[in-house]
């Protein structure tokens, strides 16, 4: 079973930030967090990842709680092609595939 | 950018018929790995890949499943005699190392009826 919990769906306007979050409260110290997105049914696309500090790429940051019970994945400016399902998974050095949820379904708004 | 590739992107068959679904990884990637993901529902792990074996494998993957890497580039995922339930989305991905981040490719729509 997937170790984190998201919610199921949000909105954000077209041209503001997308705060996206995710609970892993049961998380082991050496499991990574990675961020994928589905958009309609094409193939999970990576986003990002981290384990203790905070990421940028040039798609998204990562914000990780100090206590990594909690991250939040943020598209600073979303746009209407940002809408998708976004998956929060939870890995550890040790384990190769990855356990997807449900993901959050985001819809970005005109 | 190096990508996933999958062929073919849409497959018909009748049950009871064997497909083969093709993928070619990155190039410079080792790890290999099928999910499937039935429509509406979760995407599923299904397989990995490593040196030639297979290294993990789900409840999902039985006998009617095989996986091979014919040559230097492709990565193919045998169903002998598909069933109904066998609809889905086949996605294959790819990764440098067990624990680097894995690249999935655009999938092939399976339609067994």
């Amino acid at each position: 079973d997937a170790k984190t919990t998201q919610p199921t769906s949000m909105d954000c306007a077209e041209g503001r930030a997308a705060n996206l979050p995710c609970n892993h409260s049961t998380i082991s110290g050496n499991e990574y967090v990675y961020w994928y997105r589905q958009i309609h049914s094409q193939g999970p696309q990576y986003i990002i990842h981290g384990l203790k500090n905070n990421e940028t790429n040039e798609m998204a940051s990562l914000i990780i709680t100090e206590d990594r019970k909690s991250s939040t994945l943020i598209l600073p400016h979303a746009t209407l092609r940002d809408t998708a399902v976004y998956y929060c998974i939870a890995r550890d050095n040790y384990g190769q595939n990855f356990v997807f949820g449900p993901g959050t379904r985001l819809s970005v708004l005109p | 950018e190096p990508e996933v590739t999958q062929t073919p992107s849409h497959q018909v068959t009748q049950m009871g018929q064997e497909v083969i679904l093709r993928c070619v990884p990155i190039s410079n990637h080792l790890y290999f790995y099928w999910y499937r993901q039935i429509l509406g529902q979760k995407v599923e792990f299904l397989v990995s890949f490593y040196n030639n074996e297979i290294s993990e494998k789900s409840e999902i993957f039985d006998d009617q499943f095989s996986v091979e890497r014919p040559d230097g580039s492709n990565f193919t995922l045998k169903i002998r005699s598909t069933k109904l339930e066998d609809s889905a989305m086949y996605f294959c991905a790819s990764g440098r190392g067990d624990q680097e981040t894995q690249y999935f490719g655009p999938g092939t729509r399976l339609l067994v009826l």
